[in-house]
Order: structure tokens, then sequence, then C-alpha cells
């Protein structure tokens, strides 16, 4: 089956100006997750959701950031007033649900979407 | 506080020879998960391999198999009979379990850089 997509696969923006990063998770997957990789770093998680609520925004650097997710399906991250450290890739994840103790749900990546703010 | 260690910037190995990624953890939670995920120049992240920490054997999934060490807590990846196409970013990750508030997101280390030389 398909896995998970990402749009645009680039973007190039201005300073100051709003962008719109949009995941498609795998088909069925409950649980969808939003990570950040700065050049030549490791990755930082930013929000997750199951279904359509977010209980863990903890890693949104600022409120800047948002996230939505609409239908149990597809999800927006949109970064407003864009600013040149938010350069970064953004990958999005998805997995079947939470796992229990000792489950593996693994999370299965998209391509990401690099974003360039000049 | 969860951590991932990956001390090894960059390795290389000889193509057809096995190779070890190191990666440590520290965590006080006695449920979680380990994986391995290869992160090539196209930028996708592939899941390669995990181990549950209850689990009694170590993982493996066809040429990777994973050193598990819990009184250690270390996690290394073994590459065997390195190809070509190994060439890539290894990052090793830990899942947080679900109901510590971590919603299961993963803790990435910094990376290890693997080069195969033919």
């Amino acid at each position: 089956g398909a896995g998970v997509s990402q749009s645009p696969s680039n973007k190039v923006t201005e300073k100051g100006k709003d962008v719109e990063l949009r995941c498609d998770p795998i088909s069925g997957h409950t649980a969808l997750y939003w990570y950040r990789q700065s050049l030549g770093q490791g990755l930082e998680f930013l929000i997750y959701f199951q279904g359509n609520s977010a209980p863990d925004k903890s890693g949104l650097p600022s409120d800047r950031f948002s996230a939505e997710r609409t239908g149990g399906s597809v999800s927006t991250l949109t970064i407003q007033r864009t600013q040149q450290e938010d350069s970064a890739v953004y990958l999005c994840a998805s997995s079947l649900a939470l796992a229990g103790m000792g489950q593996r749900e693994t999370q299965y990546f998209g391509p990401g979407t690099r974003l360039l703010v000049l | 506080a969860q951590k991932i260690t990956q001390t090894q910037p960059g390795m290389f190995v000889q193509e057809k020879e096995a190779v070890t990624l190191d990666c440590t953890y520290d965590t006080s939670d006695p449920s979680y998960g380990l994986f391995w995920y290869k992160q090539p120049s196209s930028g996708e992240m592939i899941f390669l391999i995990y181990q549950g920490s209850y689990d009694q054997q170590n993982a493996t999934e066809g040429r990777y198999s994973l050193n598990f060490q819990k009184a250690r807590k270390s996690a290394n990846l073994v590459i065997s009979a390195s190809q070509l196409g190994d060439s890539a970013m290894y990052f090793c990750a830990m899942r947080e379990p679900p109901f510590s508030g971590g919603y299961n997101k993963l803790i990435f280390g910094a990376g290890t850089r693997l080069a195969v030389h033919p």
C-alpha cells in the first residue's frame, strides 16, 4: 500500500511569509507525528496527533507553529512569519496506534519537506 | 529525561565486511522501545529494526541485528556483509512509554554517517 506522503517536497520562502506543509499518513494509521531535522542534526519532535486531537504539542518551538488534522487523516503544519532558523526538513510519521507495553507500533516516515527561508 | 547517545559521527567499512554502530540510551522507565532508522541522501527515514525492553532475544532483520545489552543500556546495530547501498546516516531512537506523557514520540540520537567502500 501507499506510504506516508508529504507535500511540497521543497519549499523556498521569504522571511516573514507563512507556509503550510501537508502530510498524508498511511491509510488506517490513527497516530501522526511531526518532527524537524535541522541541517546535520538529529530529529526533534514537534507534535503528536491521535485522531484529530493533539495531546502532545510540547515540541512546537514557538507560537508561530501550529498544526491541525482533519478527518483523522491529513495533517497540515503551518509556520507563520517564517524566520531563517525555521529552515529545516520537516518529517511526518504515522503509526497504527499508541503502543502498549512491549508493542512495536513502528512509526513510518514520509520523504519530508525541505524548507528554506531566505 | 530520556536520552540517546551515538558517539560515532562517522564510520567507514569495506564492502562485504561487518560493521557495528554504537548506541547508548538513558531512561528510568522499565518499558521502552529502541529503533534504528536509515536515512540515505534522499532524506527519507527507513525503519530497520526494533527491540523492546522486555524482549528476551536480540532482534534480527535480514543483514541487520541488534546487540541489546540491557544492563549497559546499549543497543548497537550490526550490519553484516555491507553493501555499497548501505552508505547512509543511521539513527538510533527510543520510544517513550505511551502513558508516561510522551505519547510514543521518538527521541533520536545525533546519527552516524556510514560510508561503505568498494
